[in-house]
């Protein structure tokens, strides 16, 4: 089974919402979180990345992390179409080593 | 600074052919990542090499699957013995140590 879940698998939001994705890890043994965005025919570009419990943010973007339950979500306010991609989640016990990644959640922001 | 190479773009080949897949990392970055993508099983490692050496393989199917880093310019994937569950979009990231990965545009194998 995926050692990186997350949810909801698709989402829609209007634009100039707020889109608020999940993911989790059941590996316990890890200690970076990364967020991806996925335009689709393309590859994945790395988003934000977080160690620290607590919030990061850049821009619209806002990543929060609970290390106790290996817990990372992802929010962007004032959506734009333009963000409509394919997220992925992705966690590994150090920065340098390779990361596993979870299925992904597909956001569509409808104008 | 062209971002990480990987040549082909797509592959096609039959059931049973070898197929070798190329990554040219980003100039300076010591840590070279192969992962494979799917709709059904999403984005899966593979196996990634650090200053040339391979440092972990856990993700390779053993008996199909190779991979090599002869120079710090580039890495090879190779595929023996093709299958139909092999056609995937293969990608390769390549980081400096501790950093982002920066992931190319990819290769679609398609074996028929």
């Amino acid at each position: 089974q995926q050692k990186v879940q997350q949810s909801p698998e698709s989402l829609i939001v209007p634009e100039g919402g707020m889109a608020s994705l999940n993911c989790t890890s059941s590996d316990r043994n890890v200690d970076y979180f990364w967020w991806y965005r996925q335009h689709s025919g393309k590859s994945p570009k790395m988003l934000m990345s977080i160690f620290s419990n607590g919030e990061k943010e850049e821009g619209r973007f806002t990543v929060h992390l609970n290390k106790a339950s290996l817990h990372t979500s992802l929010h962007i306010r004032d959506s734009q179409p333009s963000d409509s991609a394919l997220y992925l989640c992705a966690a590994s016990p150090n920065s340098g080593t390779y990361q596993r990644f979870g299925t992904g959640t597909k956001l569509q922001v409808v104008p | 600074n062209a971002g990480v190479i990987q040549t082909p773009r797509h592959k096609v080949t039959g059931k049973g052919q070898e197929a070798t897949l190329w990554c040219e990392p980003i100039s300076g970055h010591s840590a070279v990542f192969w992962y494979r993508q799917t709709i059904v099983q999403g984005l899966e490692f593979l196996t990634y090499f650090r200053n040339q050496a391979p440092i972990d393989d856990s993700g390779m199917p053993k008996e199909r699957f190779s991979a090599q880093m002869p120079n710090q310019s580039h890495s090879t994937l190779k595929i023996q013995s093709t299958q139909p569950q092999d056609s995937a979009v293969y990608l390769c990231a390549s980081s400096r140590q501790g950093y982002e990965q920066y992931f190319g545009p990819g290769t679609r194998l398609t074996v028929l």
